[in-house]
């Protein structure tokens, strides 16, 4: 069935770096844009970054904007999120999220989640 | 950033009750407007896009109406799995945001 499946978090300190992946089944993984979107504990969603499907285009929010790096490996069907000069805001699940008609679109499916803790 | 504003930010309600919930964008997004239902510890689900189109598996007690700026999510009679947070998002534009959330409690 349709799958995403994030991996990769943890805690780490404030400065430091972390990259998360987001492993695609059940699709074709090629031909759909991707998201990040995360959840800060007991806050609301907040979107992050999306790719294009073929990696062309690239959009971030700005709070994340020239810290993180979204990217992506079609031939792994995986999606990738590096995470730079993190802060304690940045504590949050991050969730991979494909758009319904592979673009800047509502979200049609979810992986789990994954917690990244930024503390010293 | 397209501002998006959910109201209420909670209320109570029972069982069989019609509830709806808005939401009002900071500027006009046409029809590019998403609703979704949050349980605790789990990812969202989508429960409505292009600001009236349900989605597939979604029951139909759950609908959509508005375009432009202003929007609302209804539900025809509430059930006991219903009890959770929703959320709309704007998609209008290379900035995606959504609302700050409605918790939707058992009174």
């Amino acid at each position: 069935q349709v799958q995403l499946v994030e991996s990769g978090g943890g805690v780490v300190q404030p400065g430091g770096s972390l990259r998360l992946s987001c492993a695609a089944s059940g699709f074709i993984f090629s031909s759909h844009g991707m998201n990040w979107v995360r959840q800060a504990p007991g806050k609301g969603l907040e979107w992050v970054a999306f790719i294009r499907y073929d990696g062309s285009n690239k959009y971030y929010a700005d709070s994340v904007k020239g810290r993180f790096t979204i990217s992506r490996d079609n031939s792994k069907n995986t999606l990738y999120l590096q995470m730079n000069s993190l802060r304690a805001e940045d504590t949050a699940v991050y969730y991979c999220a494909r758009p319904v008609a592979g673009t800047l679109d509502a979200f049609d499916i979810w992986g789990q989640g994954t917690m990244v803790t930024v503390s010293s | 950033a397209i501002r998006m504003t959910q109201s209420p930010s909670s209320f109570s309600a029972s069982t069989g009750d019609r509830v709806t919930i808005t939401c009002r964008a900071s500027q006009g997004i046409s029809s590019s407007l998403a609703w979704y239902q949050q349980k605790p510890g789990k990812a969202p689900k989508l429960l409505i896009y292009a600001a009236s189109t349900l989605q597939s598996g979604v029951p139909s007690r759950f609908s959509g109406s508005g375009s432009g700026t202003d929007f609302t999510l209804t539900i025809s009679c509430l059930q006991s799995e219903d009890f959770a947070t929703y959320y709309c998002q704007q998609y209008s534009g290379y900035s995606l945001t959504f609302g700050g959330g409605t918790k939707v409690e058992i009174k």
